[in-house]
C-alpha cells in the first residue's frame, strides 16, 4: 500500500499478557516513529528508529515496552506484562531520512487490555 | 508536562462561517509548528504548518496565524465545510529535532 499500515487495528488483551503491535511503513522511508494516544490526549512520542536502530527511546514509559526494527522496515512494539492504563490508540508514523517535519502517520492500533 | 496547549476541546460553527481553532505552547524551542486533522478510525493526516520565521501561511481555505512572542498559534478555515468535521491536533518541534509535541486536540463540528 501507498501509506503507512497498522496491525492489528484494535486488540484486545486481559491484564498481565503480553501484545505485539505492528507497522509497515512508506516505502523508502528510512525513520520511524512511534506515539502513543491516551482517552482525550494528543498522541506522545515513544520511540524513534533511524533505519534498524533505536536512536531515541525515551519516551517509553517502562522497561516492559520495547520495540524493534530488525530490517530497517517492518517494526514491532511489545508490551510485557500488560496493564490496565496501557490501554490506548499506538500510532505509527515513518518519514524520509532528516525528513523530521513530514511524518505520515498510520490509522494505529487500538489497544484494550482488561 | 504538557508544552503544547489546546484549551478547547470542541468548536461548532454553522458551514460556510469561520473555524478559529487555538494553540499555545510553552517551549521556546520550538521553531516549527504543524496542524493535523484525524477522521475517527484514522490516523492523523498533515495539513499545514509554519516555520516561526513567518507569522502566517495560508493554503487554500486554511490559513495559520504565528505570534512568537505570545508563544500562541492559530488556524483559521474559511469558509468551513462539512467535511472540515474532524479532530484538529497542533504539533511543535524543534529544529532537527524528530520528535512531534502534540495538544490534546480540538473537535471540530460543522453544522449544516
Amino acid at each position: 500500500g501507498a501509506g503507512v499500515s497498522q496491525t492489528p487495528s484494535n486488540k484486545v488483551t486481559e491484564k498481565g499478557k503480553y501484545v505485539e503491535l505492528r507497522c509497515d511503513p512508506i516505502s523508502g522511508h528510512t525513520a520511524l516513529y512511534w506515539y502513543r494516544q491516551s482517552l482525550g490526549q494528543g498522541p506522545e512520542f515513544l520511540i524513534y528508529f533511524q533505519g534498524t536502530g533505536a536512536a531515541d527511546d525515551s519516551g517509553l514509559p517502562n522497561d516492559r515496552f520495547f520495540a524493534v526494527r530488525p530490517e530497517g522496515s517492518v517494526s514491532t512494539l511489545k508490551i510485557q506484562r500488560t496493564e490496565r492504563g496501557d490501554s490506548a490508540v499506538y500510532l505509527c508514523a515513518s518519514s524520509l531520512e532528516g525528513r523530521y517535519n513530514e511524518q505520515f502517520f498510520g490509522p494505529g492500533t487500538r489497544l484494550t487490555v482488561l | 508536562d504538557q508544552q503544547v496547549k489546546q484549551n478547547s476541546p470542541s468548536l461548532s460553527v454553522q458551514e460556510g462561517r469561520i473555524s478559529i481553532l487555538n494553540c499555545d505552547y510553552t517551549n521556546s524551542m520550538f521553531d516549527y509548528f504543524l496542524w493535523y486533522k484525524k477522521y475517527p478510525a484514522e490516523g492523523p493526516t498533515f495539513l499545514i504548518s509554519i516555520s516561526s520565521i513567518k507569522d502566517k501561511n495560508e493554503d487554500g481555505r486554511f490559513t495559520v496565524f504565528l505570534n512568537k512572542s505570545a508563544k500562541h498559534l492559530s488556524l483559521h478555515i474559511v469558509p468551513s465545510q462539512p467535511g472540515d468535521s474532524a479532530v484538529y491536533f497542533c504539533a511543535a518541534t524543534g529544529s532537527n529535532d524528530y520528535k512531534l509535541s502534540f495538544g490534546a486536540g480540538t473537535t471540530v463540528t460543522v453544522r449544516a
